[in-house]
């Protein structure tokens, strides 16, 4: 059984820090990586997504990739209330295809003003 | 464009009665996926669709799920009967193109509660 494993949470930081989300996988032939965000009662929306061994960054959002250790992260600099949600973590077998996704069941994050 | 069109919103069913959900995809988005989302389970995609065609339906729980296409603009998952361990979000997204790395837009779901 492929699976994605995340802490539920909930992950608990202070306005303006750094906010780490870890992902681990059990599919050792992923090869494209995802990081959706779904506030609650909302639809998940794209964030970012990763191919490549290292690290991806975009705006206050930088996504890591180890696929020797099958670890993927997401660092949240800057952290701000708006960032409160559940990050989910996808991976596929793909390369650059969305199709066949398996989700994480996500990691809650709150930021405190 | 109004993204991605899910109905209803909002269904609550009687156990052992047929339940359809509609999704309408965003103009030009050649795949089309459905996900049901639980806490237990989180988000699964049971099938995905392109250009109509079905491509994957190993996440189709039982045979009392089915998913239809019909054409480019409208696509149906339907369930009889239904269950109470059916309830869940369910969700359809669309996708322009599944090998470009572009984005799964999702619609706004559909929350589904079987008494």
């Amino acid at each position: 059984q492929k699976e994605v494993e995340q802490n539920s949470g909930p992950l608990s930081v202070p306005e303006g820090a750094i906010a780490s989300l870890n992902c681990t996988y059990s599919d050792r032939g992923s090869q494209s990586f995802f990081w959706y965000r779904q506030y609650s009662g909302k639809s998940p929306e794209l964030i970012m997504f990763i191919y490549s061994n290292g690290d991806k960054e975009d705006g206050r959002f930088t996504a890591q990739l180890n696929k020797a250790s099958q670890y993927v992260s997401l660092l949240i600099r800057d952290s701000q209330p708006s960032d409160s949600a559940t990050y989910l973590c996808a991976v596929s077998r793909y390369g650059g295809s969305q199709g066949n996704l398996i989700f994480g069941k996500g990691t809650k994050l709150s930021v405190k003003p | 464009d109004a993204g991605v069109i899910q109905s209803p919103r909002h269904e609550v069913t009687e156990m052992g009665q047929e339940v359809t959900l509609r999704c309408k995809p965003i103009s030009g988005h050649d795949y089309l996926f459905w996900y049901r989302q639980t806490m237990m389970r989180g988000l699964e995609l049971l099938i995905y669709f392109n250009n109509n065609v079905p491509i994957d339906d190993s996440g189709m729980p039982e045979d009392r799920f089915s998913a239809k296409m019909p054409n480019a603009s409208f696509s149906t998952l339907k369930i009889q009967p239904s269950e109470p361990r059916d309830s869940a979000v369910y969700f359809c997204a669309s996708s322009m193109d599944a090998l470009s790395y572009n984005e799964q837009f999702f619609g706004p779901g559909t929350r589904l509660t079987v008494l």
